[in-house]
């Protein structure tokens, strides 16, 4: 099974950008990489994922190393809603080991 | 936009008893899936379910079974229920058109349960 470790916790400031990093070093070729986050007295949302290209959406960005060892979640402009916890996640290619570690909880500063 | 709803967000119940959480999803997905959060384990996998009278079983199956008669319907059954099974319960669904791994969870918001 490929696991991630992410930092525990994280800072940011309103409306300014955030870079969540997250390390693979076991995924394997076909492992997608995807990114959920958890708001309080919620369940988990999806927000992006990918395999080997960087990814957008209307949430954020996946930027993907080249050797698929490391990836970052970036929120462009922090909001105080994107106060949360963040997950992020290999799959494997059966897609049923979606493991989900402690992740990260991102503060976010008025 | 893909809706999983849990029928209770609160349940306490007593040791022993038999406990239903219910889960529906109204996106036709063939993939549904039961987890257990409790504070410092992160998500665990409990079972899964491919479709429609399947089921497999995940990381911590041990004192759950499950049920799914209908596409859109996953319960999660505690058969004789225990203080150590309190836990915020979330179901989860997933489309299998494509590969299974390229497509996300939905998830529901979850249902606390106490057991005293």
């Amino acid at each position: 099974d490929a696991k991630t470790t992410q930092p525990n916790s994280m800072e940011s400031n309103e409306e300014e950008p955030v870079h969540l990093p997250c390390n693979h070093s076991t995924i394997s070729g076909t492992d997608y990489i995807h990114w959920y986050r958890q708001l309080p007295s919620q369940g988990p949302e999806y927000v992006i994922h990918g395999l080997t290209s960087n990814v957008n959406n209307r949430m954020a960005s996946l930027a993907i190393a080249e050797d698929r060892k490391s990836s970052t979640l970036i929120l462009h402009r922090a909001t105080l809603r994107d106060a949360a916890v963040y997950y992020c996640i290999s799959d494997d290619n059966y897609g049923q080991n979606f493991v989900f570690g402690p992740g990260t909880r991102l503060s976010v500063l008025p | 936009d893909v809706k999983v709803t849990q029928s209770s967000r609160y349940l306490v119940k007593r040791t022993g008893e038999k406990v239903f959480l219910e889960c529906v999803q109204d996106m036709d997905h063939e993939n549904m899936f039961w987890y257990r959060q409790d504070p410092g384990l992160g998500l665990r996998l409990i079972y899964f379910s491919y479709d429609v009278k399947m089921k497999e079983k995940g990381d911590i199956p041990e004192g759950y079974s499950v049920s799914r008669e209908k596409k859109e319907r996953f319960s999660l059954i505690l058969e004789s229920a225990s203080t150590n099974q309190t836990s915020m319960y979330l179901c989860a669904s997933r489309t299998e058109t494509g590969l299974r791994s390229n497509q996300p969870q939905h998830f529901g918001d979850g249902t606390r349960l106490s057991i005293l």
